[in-house]
């Protein structure tokens, strides 16, 4: 059982390269999102995706651009990379939100990425 | 927009020793739902526990266990009979419960270091 698998694990970009980031659940999620890590920081919100064929912005959208392929993938492209968009990125996946029922969100091992 | 916050940037305690992590948030509504993730240096995000805001009693995992007061918007995690395998970075995360699929709004963590 993988759970949530994002590729790559590790990524060295140079300024103004452009690059996608996959992600890909198991688990029949309705819900999927991209998170971003920078140290001494917790988890941001960069883009979700409540649905197959519906995303919204996060907290920090702005250099990104995702797509819901379809159920099971989610992924994040950076057009232009810039050296702040250097980070740990994180997937996510969740069961629509319940009435009263928590669902938690189930991460993927993240990837590293630097840009230069 | 809702904020989390951990006033405790590392935390330190003996193992076999009880250690609380305190989380407060900022929200006008009045119901969502609360999680303490663990990060250890894997880089994984596991859950440790979740609450429910509607929900009085306090949630219980084994030897975690979390204080959660409504009313002053505190939700602090207890860990008993701490072990070394506990050493990590603990996020405190806040999730709406209103229809869609927003994210988690974390906080910046606490680095919990367990002492042999």
């Amino acid at each position: 059982n993988a759970g949530v698998t994002q590729t790559p694990k590790f990524q060295v970009l140079k300024t103004g390269q452009s690059m996608t980031l996959q992600c890909a659940q198991d688990m029949n999620h309705n819900s999927m999102y991209w998170y971003r890590q920078d140290p001494g920081m917790g988890l941001r919100l960069i883009y979700y995706s409540a649905s197959e064929g519906t995303t919204d912005k996060g907290e920090v959208p702005n250099g990104y651009n995702v797509s819901r392929l379809n159920k099971r993938e989610f992924s994040l492209r950076l057009e232009s990379a810039a050296p702040s968009q250097t980070s740990v990125y994180f997937c996510a996946s969740s069961r629509r939100p319940g009435q009263g029922v928590v669902q938690p969100q189930h991460f993927g091992d993240g990837t590293r990425l630097s840009i230069l | 927009a809702q904020t989390v916050t951990q006033s405790q940037p590392e935390m330190s305690v003996q193992e076999a020793e009880t250690v609380t992590l305190s989380c407060t948030y900022d929200t006008s509504e009045s119901d969502y739902y609360l999680f303490w993730y663990k990060q250890p240096p894997s880089r994984q995000m596991i859950l440790v526990i979740r609450q429910e805001a509607y929900k009085q009693q306090n949630a219980t995992e084994n030897r975690f266990s979390v204080n959660f007061q409504k009313a002053a918007k505190s939700f602090s995690l207890k860990i008993s009979d701490s072990q070394l395998g506990d050493a990590a970075m603990y996020f405190c995360a806040y999730r709406s419960a209103r229809g869609g699929a927003d994210g988690l709004t974390f906080g910046k963590g606490t680095h919990l270091i367990i002492q042999p």
